[in-house]
């Protein structure tokens, strides 16, 4: 069975940095390109990232680019996002999700993780 | 970017059919996935490429595209149907290649 677990979340300051990962297990992690998705408290779902199964190609969100880099490790089987200059807006549940190709060409996300709570305040 | 419009929230009793659309610049030349958010939960796939099930979804869930408009159809509507759907695309532009719509909030009477 398929199974994506994200960690990393927590409160952190504006200005501040966090790192989440996501552990993947059930499939072939270097075969599928993985995202980021995020939802704001009483919002709906963002796309913030993603990674192809190789990780040689990235994608990012107009509202995180600059300050966002995803990457991850197959022999580990674990993805990662970097945030800086983290902004009260960036407050989210972040989700990991397995997507459909090895590259980053469209597809659905399935499964998603269950999500960890970023939040960003002073 | 691209923009995909769904309805706030649609209405519906139990056992009856609900539609739930997502409208969008020529969506019909687009696939469409559907995914289902209950409360306090992760989103869970329920249709993907307009009209495809994955494997555990009811056969109550079923999905249409044409035109500029798709939709999600919940037959015999349950009370465990109550939830968030949200519509999503692939668009090649480089900025925000994977959309959402807004999402629908199920009411079941």
């Amino acid at each position: 069975e398929v199974h994506l677990v994200e960690s990393g979340g927590g409160l952190v300051q504006p200005g501040g940095t966090l790192r989440l990962s996501c552990a993947a297990s059930g499939f072939t992690f270097s075969n599928y390109a993985m995202s980021w998705v995020r939802q704001a408290p009483g919002e709906g779902l963002e796309w913030v990232s993603a990674i192809s199964g190789s990780g040689d190609s990235t994608y990012y969100a107009s509202s995180v680019r600059g300050r966002c880099t995803v990457s991850r490790d197959n022999s580990k089987n674990t993805l990662y996002v970097q945030m800086n200059s983290l902004r009260v807006d960036d407050t989210a549940v972040y989700y990991c999700a397995k997507g459909l190709y090895s590259g980053i060409q469209g597809g659905w996300f399935d499964p998603w993780g269950q999500g960890t709570l970023v939040t960003v305040s002073s | 970017s691209y923009v995909l419009t769904q309805p706030p929230s649609v209405s519906v009793a139990p056992g009856q059919t609900a539609r739930i659309t997502c409208g969008g610049d020529k969506i019909g030349s687009k696939s469409v996935h559907w995914y289902q958010q209950r409360p306090g939960q992760a989103p869970v796939l329920v249709v993907s490429d307009d009209s495809d099930r994955p494997s555990g979804i009811p056969e109550r869930f079923s999905g249409s595209n044409s035109g500029n408009t798709a939709t999600l159809t919940i037959s015999r509507v349950e009370a465990g149907d109550e939830a968030d759907y949200y519509c999503q695309v692939w668009d090649s532009r480089i900025d925000r290649p994977y959309v959402f719509g807004a999402g629908t909030k199920v009411t079941v009477l």
